[in-house]
C-alpha cells in the first residue's frame, strides 16, 4: 500500500492564483481530513469527508472547498489564493472516526 | 491548539528519560493520540491510550493518563538521538464540533 499521498510536495502561488491540492489514499478508508499547519503550531482542520459524496466544515474552511466523489481522492482547492494560506497542507485518512489518522508528506505552498 | 495545551520545548541527555505533558479541556474524548513529526515530514502515529485506562506501555513508550485533572504524559526511556522531533498530543475527530484537536507541540532535543 502506498498510504496517503499528496501531490504537489512544494508550490508557489500569486495572489489571487487558483489551484488544487491532491489527496489519495488506498487503504479504503472512510474518513480523511485537510489540515495546515502554521509555523509553530498544531495543526487545524479545513474540512473532512466521512465519505463519497459527503464533506464537512472544520474549524478554518474558508478559503477553501473539497469533493469528494470517490473512497480514494479528497482535493483542496484554493479559489484566490491569499498570504494568509501560506502553511504546510496535511491529508489524512482514517478507517473510523476513534482509530488513527494516517498521514501523507504534507504539501509546502506559499503565496506571495 | 486552546483546547489541548503542551509544553513547548524539552531537551534531555541522550540515555536520559523524557516526559512531554499535554492536557485537555475535552472530557469526552474516548482516544488520546500521541503523533510524531521529524522534519520536514508528516505525522507518524506513536501510540494512544483508550479513555479508560491510566497507563499504556509500549517498548520504550509509556502514557500515563490521569482523567481527574485531564492530563495526558509520554515517557520515552532511555532518549536516543533519533528521537529529536516534535510531539503532538491529539484528540481525534469530533463532529459535533467539527474539529480535532492538536496541541501545539512539544520540540524534543537529545543531546548527545
Amino acid at each position: 500500500n502506498a498510504g496517503v499521498t499528496q501531490t504537489p510536495k512544494f508550490r508557489i502561488l500569486k495572489i489571487g492564483q487558483s489551484m488544487t491540492l491532491q489527496c489519495t489514499q488506498d487503504m479504503n478508508h472512510n474518513y480523511m481530513y485537510w489540515y495546515r499547519q502554521d509555523p509553530g503550531m498544531g495543526l487545524k482542520l479545513i474540512y473532512y469527508s466521512v465519505g463519497a459524496g459527503i464533506t464537512d466544515k472544520g474549524e478554518v474552511p474558508n478559503g477553501y472547498n473539497v469533493s469528494r466523489s470517490t473512497t480514494e481522492d479528497f482535493p483542496l482547492r484554493l479559489e484566490l489564493a491569499a498570504p494568509s494560506q501560506t502553511s504546510v497542507y496535511f491529508c489524512a485518512s482514517s478507517y473510523s472516526v476513534t482509530d488513527t489518522q494516517y498521514f501523507g508528506p504534507g504539501t509546502r505552498l506559499t503565496v506571495l | 491548539g486552546e483546547d489541548v495545551e503542551q509544553s513547548l520545548f524539552l531537551s534531555v541527555r541522550e540515555g536520559d528519560s523524557s516526559v512531554i505533558n499535554c492536557t485537555y479541556t475535552d472530557s469526552s474524548s474516548t482516544y488520546l493520540y500521541w503523533y510524531k513529526q521529524e522534519p520536514g515530514a508528516g505525522l507518524q502515529l506513536l501510540t494512544y491510550i483508550f479513555s479508560n485506562m491510566d497507563m499504556k506501555q509500549d517498548q520504550r513508550l509509556t502514557v500515563l493518563l490521569n482523567k481527574k485533572d485531564k492530563h495526558l504524559s509520554l515517557r520515552i526511556a532511555d532518549t536516543q538521538t533519533g528521537d529529536s522531533a516534535i510531539y503532538f498530543c491529539a484528540d481525534p475527530l469530533n463532529t459535533n464540533a467539527g474539529k480535532s484537536t492538536f496541541g501545539d507541540g512539544t520540540t524534543l532535543t537529545v543531546k548527545p
